[in-house]
């Protein structure tokens, strides 16, 4: 079953707004929440990744963040631009499982020009 | 410096034959892992493999097989093909597998 679920499953945003997409867990052991980039022919590229122990990080325009309670996180895409146009995929790691990564469904996003 | 580097990019083959595909991971990557991506399923993990010992397996059946090799060059197999197995297979490596995986471009696998 999925272990990861994602939402939405599409988004589309003009450019300089802010997409959010939210993920959500039941597995508390989960410890690594990575976000990953997808182009069309490419693989799914690193973009950001937290820890539970921290509830906000920042990176150049993304951010994630994480309520460990809620048991929720989410990536927030800052002055969106074209280029930003790709499907995102959030993912969660279990200590016990090896280094498995377990990908939500994915959200596809449309940056207007 | 190079990235992971999957071959063939391309592959159709008919039910019930087998295909082997392979990934040369970042060098010095002892961590490579597979993965299969479908618009239904999402991606899926399949297995983990590091110093040529398989670590993790995920929940597919035993028509999925793979190895590691000494360079750490790995390949994976699936024999008994099913229209099903149509799909994007992904390879990824990682020094320290917390860190972060890189993923290849893939192989397109298509299944007549």
């Amino acid at each position: 079953q999925q272990q990861v679920k994602q939402s939405p499953q599409s988004l589309i945003v003009q450019k300089g707004g802010i997409p959010i997409i939210n993920c959500a867990y039941e597995n508390t052991a989960f410890d690594y929440f990575p976000w990953y980039q997808q182009f069309p022919g490419k693989g799914p590229a690193l973009l950001i990744a937290i820890r539970p122990d921290v509830s906000e990080k920042k990176e150049g325009r993304f951010t994630i963040s994480f309520n460990k309670s809620a048991k929720q996180f989410s990536l927030h895409i800052m002055d969106s631009q074209p280029g930003d146009s790709a499907t995102y995929f959030c993912a969660a790691i279990h200590p016990n499982s090896g280094y498995a990564l377990n990908f939500g469904k994915g959200t596809s996003l449309l940056v207007t020009p | 410096k190079a990235g992971v580097t999957q071959t063939p990019r391309y592959l159709i083959k008919t039910r019930g034959q087998q295909v082997t595909l392979s990934c040369s991971p970042i060098s010095g990557h002892r961590s490579v892992s597979w993965y299969q991506q479908t618009p239904g399923q999402g991606l899926q993990f399949l297995f983990e493999y590091f110093s040529e010992t398989q670590r993790n397996k995920g929940n597919f059946p035993g028509r999925f097989s793979g190895r590691q090799f000494s360079n750490s060059r790995s390949e994976m197999n699936v024999s008994t093909l099913e229209l099903g197995d149509s799909a994007l297979y992904l390879c990824a490596s990682s020094l320290r597998p917390r860190d972060g995986y890189t993923f290849g471009s893939g192989t397109r696998l298509t299944v007549v």
